[in-house]
């Protein structure tokens, strides 16, 4: 099945920074990836998404980029703000599960502290 | 309109007790899931039902049993809990959209700790 890589596990940033997270996959198969942002004590839900016809996609501050060649996806925050600390998880459509078969293989996570 | 739901919030068993995580969404959603989540471990699925009769095995299915009652409600069952079954589960549910758009929704989580 699909494998799902995430780093940093921890990332602090400053307020106004940019953060960057990395994502691998292994199965070249896989044709969306979606980032969950989690909150302390909250529900994951759904800041971004990318399909494999797409390099890049942005909504505001919050962008990703996908390299197919090298099964790589990243998420990227500019202008930081305290409120974006939480924990970002990427994830990976199962090749395998297409239609309502559908399933996700998620990353570990990365916590995202921006300091004020 | 309440989205995804999930009883109970907290929950504290004995090793060998059995309980029937309960998840309820009100979307018409077709596919549900159900997720736990360890520290550092991401989000890990245990079963999912892609349609209302039809279930599946996830990455971590041994210990739990599901039960998709009908297209609202997909139930998860521990029927003998272990101390490694301590965790937070999510239940989602999926909603797909002609224009691409795809998205799991999740519910409130239940904390669960096994002694």
């Amino acid at each position: 099945g699909e494998n799902v890589e995430q780093h940093p596990s921890t990332l602090s940033v400053q307020e106004g920074d940019s953060a960057v997270i990395k994502c691998t996959y292994s199965d070249s198969a896989s044709n969306y990836f979606p980032w969950y942002k989690q909150e302390l004590g909250k529900r994951p839900q759904l800041i971004i998404d990318i399909r494999s016809n797409v390099g890049e996609k942005k909504d505001q501050r919050i962008a990703v980029t996908l390299n197919k060649t090298a099964k790589h996806f990243s998420l990227h925050i500019t202008e930081t703000q305290p409120e974006d600390s939480a924990v970002y998880f990427c994830a990976a459509s199962d090749p395998y599960s297409g239609g309502s078969n559908y399933k996700l293989t998620f990353g570990k996570g990365t916590l995202l502290t921006v300091n004020p | 309109n309440a989205g995804v739901t999930q009883t109970p919030k907290f929950q504290v068993l004995k090793t060998g007790q059995s309980m029937t995580l309960q998840c309820a969404q009100d979307m018409n959603h077709n596919s549900m899931y159900w997720y736990r989540q360890d520290p550092g471990m991401g989000l890990r699925l245990i079963y999912y039902s892609a349609s209302e009769g039809t279930t599946d095995k996830g990455e971590v299915p041994n210990g739990y049993n599901v039960s998709r009652l009908n297209k609202r409600e997909f139930s998860l069952r521990l029927e003998s809990a272990a101390p490694s079954q301590t965790s937070v589960y999510f239940c989602a549910s999926r909603r797909v959209l002609a224009g691409g758009e795809d998205e799991q929704f999740f519910g409130p989580g239940t904390r669960l700790t096994v002694l």
